[in-house]
């Protein structure tokens, strides 16, 4: 079973240039989400869609947009990418739509952007 | 807002030690309480789960109480091996509605033969 998969696995940009992660998820699941892994700071949500057609704004959206381009596909975009943005993304999905409080969320295997 | 605590690391243990990871949480209301697991170059996995209080949630001999009272979630286990080596993330999921499970800021834990 693929679960839930990220391309690409690392990426080095120059300040300024702009970049789309891909996420796709073949557990039909309703609900997707984009965090962000940084030392110390555990994960931070940037964005989520709570099924296909919505997307809502996380803890961190400042310099990101997402597209839920099917129920399977959701993309975080990144403008012009600043150093500040330098982490490990993750993209998780989760559930059936009732998006109860015993929600798990299965991930990804990470992206490793770093910015120069 | 909702927020969780963690012990920070690294843990360093030898194979066979006790463990404990302290997990404390913030909310309001009764939320879902998780521990979730990152092993090297991996995505997070859920390790065990607890959604009232004074339940224990298990998985592979790692176990964690629902503590209301004390507001806490510790992560136990008898017995550490090598290939517990990861690192532990303390996680929760409001019940004020929303989407968003918070997670605490991870505790890497190290088991040397």
């Amino acid at each position: 079973n693929a679960g839930v998969t990220q391309t690409p696995k690392f990426q080095v940009l120059k300040t300024g240039q702009s970049m789309t992660l891909q996420c796709a998820q073949d557990m039909n699941h309703n609900s997707m989400y984009w965090y962000r892994q940084d030392p110390g700071m555990g994960l931070r949500l940037i964005y989520y869609s709570a099924s296909e057609g919505t997307t809502d704004k996380g803890e961190v959206p400042n310099g990101y947009n997402v597209s839920r381009l099917n129920k399977r596909e959701f993309s975080l975009r990144l403008e012009s990418a600043a150093p500040s943005q330098t982490s490990v993304y993750f993209c998780a999905s989760s559930g059936t739509g009732t998006l109860g409080r015993n929600e798990k969320l299965f991930f990804g295997s990470g992206t490793q952007l770093s910015v120069l | 807002g909702d927020s969780v605590t963690q012990m920070e690391g690294p843990v360093t243990l030898s194979e066979e030690a006790f463990l404990t990871i302290n997990c404390t949480y913030t909310a309001t209301g009764y939320p879902s309480l998780f521990w979730y697991v990152q092993y090297p170059g991996e995505g997070l996995q859920l390790l065990l789960k607890a959604t009232k209080a004074d339940d224990k949630g298990s998985n592979k001999g790692f176990e964690a109480t629902y503590r209301k009272e004390t507001t806490s979630f510790h992560l136990e286990k008898g017995s550490v091996q090598v290939s517990d080596s990861a690192v532990y993330f303390c996680a929760l999921h409001g019940d004020t509605g929303g989407f968003k499970t918070i997670f605490g800021a991870g505790t890497r834990l190290f088991v040397k033969a």
